[in-house]
């Protein structure tokens, strides 16, 4: 799988859009892009994915450049609940081979009142 | 509520004992995946399972050893416990064989070993 770089931290303001960068430069043609966040100690939680075009479900947004080097995942209206570790990953969707999720360090969102 | 449930949430056992993690996937998942999140490590995956077989390995050291029941439900076992075991266990599930990456996780357990 890919490697990915994301910023260790953020701050965003409540109820404003809050927009977490991810760079994945040796991203493959049939690698995915995938979402997840967690909340203090929970469980992960799936957020979205996409391979080329953008995407949007009720959680999020994301945007996924041309040249699928980097991505962008959107929260259009962040309340304190969305603080948590988001993670980037990028892996293949075929079978075969190792299937677990590899997760880096993620990004520390903080939503501030 | 992501519907994948794992007991007991809190373990506490000394060193060189061994303890059993359980987990059950969302109704109809047939892959149960477990991972372990340390301090020093972050999240890792430890070990997979598809209806019942074992379908890929990831850092799971010798002493651990998972396995999955007709009733698709799973277990981790962890034996001659360290202090280094201490971590938080998660266990996923998915509905696809090789994973669209789409993995619903449980609560965890926290295991401390002293």
């Amino acid at each position: 799988d890919a490697k990915t770089t994301q910023p260790p931290s953020m701050d965003c303001a409540e109820g404003r859009a809050a927009n977490l960068p991810c760079n994945h430069s040796t991203i493959s043609g049939n690698e995915y892009v995938y979402w997840y966040r967690q909340i203090h100690s929970q469980g992960p939680q799936y957020i979205i994915h996409g391979l080329k075009n953008n995407e949007t479900n009720e959680m999020a947004s994301l945007i996924i450049t041309e040249d699928r080097k980097s991505s962008t995942l959107i929260l259009p209206h962040a309340t304190l609940r969305d603080t948590a570790v988001y993670y980037c990953i990028v892996r293949l969707n075929s079978g075969g081979g190792a299937d677990g999720l590899t997760f880096g360090k993620g990004t520390h969102l903080i939503i501030q009142p | 509520d992501s519907g994948v449930t794992q007991t007991p949430k809190h373990l506490i056992t000394a060193t060189g004992q061994r303890v059993t993690l359980r987990c059950s996937p969302r109704s109809g998942d047939l892959s149960v995946y477990w991972y372990q999140q340390s301090l020093d490590q972050g999240l890792q995956f430890l070990i997979q399972y598809y209806n019942g077989e074992e379908r890929a390995k990831g850092n799971i050291l010798e002493r651990f050893s998972a396995q999955q029941f007709p009733d698709l439900h799973s277990e981790l076992n962890l034996s001659s416990l360290e202090l280094g075991d201490s971590a938080l266990y998660f266990c996923a599930s998915s509905a696809r064989l090789a994973g669209e990456g789409e993995q619903y996780f449980g609560p965890g357990t926290r295991l401390t070993v002293t």
